[in-house]
């Protein structure tokens, strides 16, 4: 069964930090792995990285798949009270296109 | 682009009748969709995938008679959910397979009183 693990669960900063945001996985056939932030609504798309596209870079946020590790980072640099939300990593491996979702990680930036 | 629609955005209903939620692809076409519920605090379980032109694929545990999945066109998916409970009551999320990613809806929340 394919598995997704993000860490941490929580996270609390200030305006201006930088912050990683990890995800292990094990997957059969890997494909592809995603970001998703979703604030109050369903997750929006962020990235999605293969093995021919390990590293994606967007403004402030970066994320950076290590295939060996079988891990992705997300960063997201000098942080704003508007990045504040559950950030989702999942997963797609095999022939199908299912998506198999961590818990996420709940991201607050304070003022 | 890839923009996912999907109504109603909000709906109250009395146990025992079924509600209709739809999935639209805006402007892209898909043949696979996705339904995940997700209950407060907790990720996206997904429920069922949707292929246009065929028979849903349910996952364990999910009631085909109960949630009962249509996806007639390459741009719409719908999600009945039949005789619905109290216990039904969750966020309802679709999602639309696009070139690049899994595109999601804004969802629609469902309360069964």
């Amino acid at each position: 069964e394919d598995k997704v693990v993000q860490s941490p669960l929580s996270l609390v900063v200030h305006e201006g930090d930088t912050v990683t945001l990890n995800c292990s996985y094990e997957v059969t056939n890997f494909r592809s792995l995603l970001w998703y932030k979703q604030e109050k609504k369903a997750p929006t798309f962020l990235f999605m990285l293969t093995s021919s596209g390990i590293e994606k870079k967007s403004g402030r946020l970066s994320s950076i798949l290590d295939k060996k590790e079988l891990s992705s980072i997300l960063n997201i640099t000098a942080t704003q009270t508007g990045d504040s939300a559950i950030y989702l990593c999942a997963v797609t491996g095999g022939s199908n296109y299912k998506l198999t979702f961590g818990k996420g990680t709940l991201l607050t930036v304070n003022p | 682009g890839a923009v996912v629609s999907q109504h109603p955005s909000r709906v109250i209903c009395k146990s025992g009748t079924s509600v209709k939620i739809e999935c639209r692809s805006l402007d892209f076409q898909a043949t696979t969709m996705f339904w995940y519920r997700q209950f407060p605090k907790k990720s996206l379980m997904l429920m069922a995938t949707s292929n246009e032109g065929s028979k849903a694929t349910y996952e364990q545990g999910v009631e085909k008679d109960k949630f009962l999945i249509n996806h007639a066109s390459l741009t719409l998916s719908t999600l009945t959910v039949t005789s619905a409970h109290p216990e039904d009551s969750s966020f309802y999320i679709c999602s639309a397979r696009g070139d690049i990613a899994q595109y999601f809806g804004p969802g629609t929340r469902l309360t069964v009183l």
